[in-house]
This record gives C-alpha cells, sequence and structure tokens, in this order.
C-alpha cells in the first residue's frame, strides 16, 4: 500500500523559498507507471495544482506558477520535492503531495495528509 | 485552461436523502472527470473517476455520470460520514489540471 508524506518548514517569510518533500513507502517512484504531483489549497478555499514530476525528471508545471516552480526527484530516496521561490502571503495554504496515473485516468489516487505552510515575517 | 464549475456551491440533505452535485467544464472533456470528498482537517479522497468509475473501496451508493461538458455526482441514501465538501476535477488536459471550487454536503 502506497504512502506519501509531506515535509518541510511551516512557516517561511516572504521573498524566501519554500521548500518542501513528499517521501513516498510501499511503491518506486521511478517505476514509471505513476506521476508525482504537488497540490495546494489555502486556508477555506479550494484545491489548485501546482505541477507533477514523471519518470526520467520530465515536469509540468502550473502555468500562472511555472516562473516560481521547481519539481525535483531523488530516486535514491524515493522522495520527490517542491521548491517554490519569492512566496507571498499567497502562497500561504496547505501543500498536498499525491500520485496520479493513466491507469485512472490522471485521478489523484493517494493522497499525502498534506503539510500547512505559512508565508509570514 | 479549461474551468469546472459546480452547483451548488452548498446543499443541506438528511440522512437517507439522496443528492445530486453538478459539475460543468468550460469545454469537452469526453469523460476525464474525477469525483473527490475532503472532511475538515483530511486530505481528500478519490471517490470516482473517468467520470463514472468507481474508486476501490468507495460505497456504492457514490455513482456518477456525464460525457463532455456535464457530468453528476450522486450519493443515494446519505450516511452520516457522507456529509463532507466535494469537489470535480478534470485530467483531460494533462498541462493543467484544474478543479472545481467544491460543494458543501451539510446535515439539514
Amino acid at each position: 500500500q502506497v504512502r506519501l508524506q509531506e515535509s518541510g518548514p511551516g512557516l517561511v517569510k516572504p521573498a524566501q523559498t519554500l521548500s518542501l518533500t513528499c517521501t513516498v513507502s510501499g511503491g518506486s517512484i521511478s517505476s514509471g507507471d505513476y506521476y508525482w504531483s504537488w497540490i495546494r489549497q489555502p486556508p477555506g478555499k479550494g484545491l489548485e495544482w501546482i505541477g507533477y514530476i514523471y519518470y526520467s525528471d520530465s515536469t509540468y508545471y502550473n502555468p500562472s506558477l511555472k516562473s516560481r516552480i521547481t519539481i525535483l526527484e531523488d530516486t535514491s530516496k524515493n522522495q520527490f520535492s517542491l521548491e517554490l521561490s519569492s512566496v507571498t502571503a499567497a502562497d500561504t495554504a496547505i501543500y498536498y503531495c499525491a500520485r496520479h496515473s493513466s491507469l485512472t485516468t490522471d485521478a489523484f489516487d493517494v493522497w499525502g495528509q498534506g503539510t500547512m505552510v505559512t508565508v509570514s515575517s | 485552461d479549461i474551468q469546472m464549475t459546480q452547483s451548488p456551491s452548498s446543499l443541506s440533505a438528511s440522512v437517507g436523502d439522496r443528492v445530486t452535485i453538478t459539475c460543468r467544464a468550460s469545454q469537452s472533456i469526453s469523460s476525464y472527470l474525477n469525483w473527490y470528498q475532503q472532511k475538515p482537517g483530511k486530505a481528500p479522497k478519490l471517490l470516482i473517476h473517468a467520470a463514472s468509475s468507481l474508486h476501490s473501496g468507495v460505497p456504492s451508493r457514490f455513482s456518477g455520470s456525464g460525457s463532455e461538458t456535464d457530468f453528476t455526482l450522486t450519493i443515494s441514501n446519505l450516511q452520516p460520514e457522507d456529509f463532507a465538501t466535494y469537489y470535480c476535477q478534470q485530467s483531460y488536459s494533462s498541462l493543467m489540471y484544474t478543479f472545481g471550487p467544491g460543494t458543501k454536503l451539510e446535515i439539514k
């Protein structure tokens, strides 16, 4: 059973870079069958897809965030990460990592529990 | 970008009721429509993928239908644990996944 767990600082200062890691257990991120996404949810609001990484470091990013995002993978640790630069208060949100695949028409079938990140000085 | 809308934004219902939530896409997405349930303080859970395919372990009282631009999620015989917020999501455009704004289902 695949499990995802987000980790990283809960507080980031404005203009700095937010860095989060998603650790995958129970399955390999380099299997090629799955895509690995980041999704966020501002407090009390809806869900926003951020971007994903796929086998061999292929990445796709939300165009509205593309200039500030980097998603990387570390296959040796079975982890993938998110970096979001030049953060503002608008980036305050719960950040989720999630898995999807063409087997379920790219539905997000496994989610991490989420980690709250607050942008504040 | 493909925009997703949902109606209603909230609704009240009683245990045992049958409810329907509607999701509309701004352009045709074939059957690339997924439904999620989210409870307070929890991550979303996948209910239905490909418009009508029940995800593993999801009770059969949940069902989905639709294609192209108009989709529905129906919950029959509402149970206390079904009161939550429901989101639709299109996966037609793999370059930009988008979610609907959500429908909050509350107990009457």
